[in-house]
């Protein structure tokens, strides 16, 4: 399997600008999260789904934050619009229904000017 | 929920062992205990699992006390490649457990 894969790795966007990131989980794993990492707070669980549902979106930031997982292989994160605090890494994880050991994407390096 | 603390920072050198422990005083019955690396500009991975006693596989291991309120991480004659983020986990089943600041080591020459 060639892991849990993310899109673009990098990106560089003007204030205001809609961001779209993109998450393949593994094959066959039944859970997936968005995770934000930054200096200052450290890596933060943004929202997971289970069976393509959202079950937690607590640690979405505001409403300019939203996440769909339309079908198993496929999940976005999308900020609109976009501000210079939302640069930070995001990571998307996966991993097995009932296992505790999740698998993370290379991450996304976001630059919001 | 269990809760997490363990050092913010450690430093060793090379060839030495490093031991790095996590204290998780409210560790329910099914939880497990999951530790992570993390090396700069990557995801963190797993490396290690442990419900009680000790664990040990090629990379590392983990040592959990009769009362599991406590682990301890010990990773063997470390090298410069292993100065990265380490991150302890409890939890078990569906509850989704915080990954926290880690503890960032740093091993040198």
């Amino acid at each position: 399997d060639a892991g849990v894969i993310q899109s673009p790795r990098h990106e560089v966007t003007e204030m205001g600008q809609e961001v779209t990131l993109r998450c393949k989980p593994i094959s066959g794993h039944d859970y997936l999260f968005w995770y934000r990492q930054t200096m200052m707070r450290g890596l933060e669980l943004l929202i997971y789904f289970n069976n393509n549902v959202p079950i937690d979106d607590s640690g979405m930031p505001e409403d300019r934050f939203s996440a769909k997982m339309p079908n198993a292989s496929f999940s976005t994160l999308k900020i609109q619009p976009s501000e210079p605090r939302d640069s930070a890494v995001y990571f998307c994880a996966s991993r097995q229904d009932s296992r505790e050991t999740q698998y993370f994407g290379p991450g996304t390096r976001l630059l919001v000017l | 929920l269990a809760k997490t603390t363990q050092p913010i920072s450690m430093d060793s050198y090379e060839g030495q062992e490093v031991n790095i422990t996590c204290s998780h005083n409210n560790i329910a019955t099914n939880d497990y205990i999951t530790w992570y690396q993390q090396f700069p500009s990557q995801g963190p991975r797993f490396i290690i699992q442990g419900y009680k006693t000790k664990v040990t596989n090629e990379v590392a291991s983990l040592f959990i006390p009769a009362d599991r309120k406590s682990s301890t991480l010990s990773l063997p004659r470390v090298s410069l490649s292993d100065t990265a983020v380490y991150y302890c986990l409890v939890g078990g089943g569906s509850y989704i457990p915080t990954f926290g600041r880690g503890t960032s080591l740093i091993v040198h020459p």
